[in-house]
């Protein structure tokens, strides 16, 4: 898994609460990103980061909003948690712009009741 | 949006057997990459087939990439039963870094 690790694996919230899920690397890779899966959808890209306090919106951004203020760590904040953002969520990594590969952590599965 | 679409949906072979499966996509690309998902984990990179390549192999797996019909193939040899998993192509696209998902097939291998 390229030494990433998400925490927690597993959460259950009520809608209206903040979740923080947590991002941990230790490629020391520039790159990491957050998506989320849905069945039929796929992966869609929620945020991503460039550097160090340096990051920028995917495709599904609304309601989330990330921090990263350490190399191997990026945090992705739901501020009011939705029922519709009940969902697995995968943080990835990546070394640098080459348009190779990503890296995947093993996702953390998040229930908004 | 989702740039790659795969086909099919979920393909059931029995051990031993080959499996193919298909990704189709809208824009110009840099590459096409495929990875593979076991239940409750990440994704896996498995091959990564650039632009102006037109078949790659790596082990038991073999890619195609035809640019003209923005499509791509991925056959899986002689399938075990650790082949069970869901694979999704993933494409670069050429003016922009990110990566672009499809929705997966869904593969079984019965032994």
């Amino acid at each position: 898994d390229a030494g990433i690790t998400q925490s927690p694996r597993h959460k259950v919230t009520e809608t209206g609460t903040p979740v923080t899920l947590r991002c941990h690397q230790t490629e020391n890779h520039r790159y990491m990103y957050w998506y989320r899966q849905d069945p039929g959808h796929g992966l869609r890209l929620i945020h991503y980061s460039y550097g160090v306090k340096d990051t920028d919106k995917g495709e599904v951004s609304d309601g989330y909003s990330v921090s990263r203020s350490k190399t191997e760590d990026f945090l992705l904040t739901l501020e009011s948690a939705t029922s519709s953002q009940t969902s697995v969520y995968f943080c990835a990594t990546e070394a640098e712009r080459s348009y190779n590969e990503q890296f995947f952590g093993p996702g953390t599965r998040l229930t908004v009741l | 949006s989702q740039q790659g679409e795969e086909d099919p949906q979920a393909l059931s072979i029995q051990e031993g057997e080959n499996a193919t499966m298909n990704c189709s996509y809208k824009t110009s690309i840099n590459n096409l990459q495929w990875y593979r998902q076991n239940s409750g984990r990440g994704l896996v990179h498995l091959i990564l087939i650039r632009s102006n390549e037109r078949e790659k192999h790596s082990g038991r797996l073999r890619v195609t990439l035809d640019t003209s019909k923005k499509s791509s193939s991925l056959l899986i040899t002689a399938s075990r039963a650790a082949d069970t998993a869901s694979y999704f192509c993933a494409t670069r696209n050429s003016n922009d870094y990110k990566l672009s998902f499809g929705a997966g097939t869904t593969v079984t291998v019965r032994a």
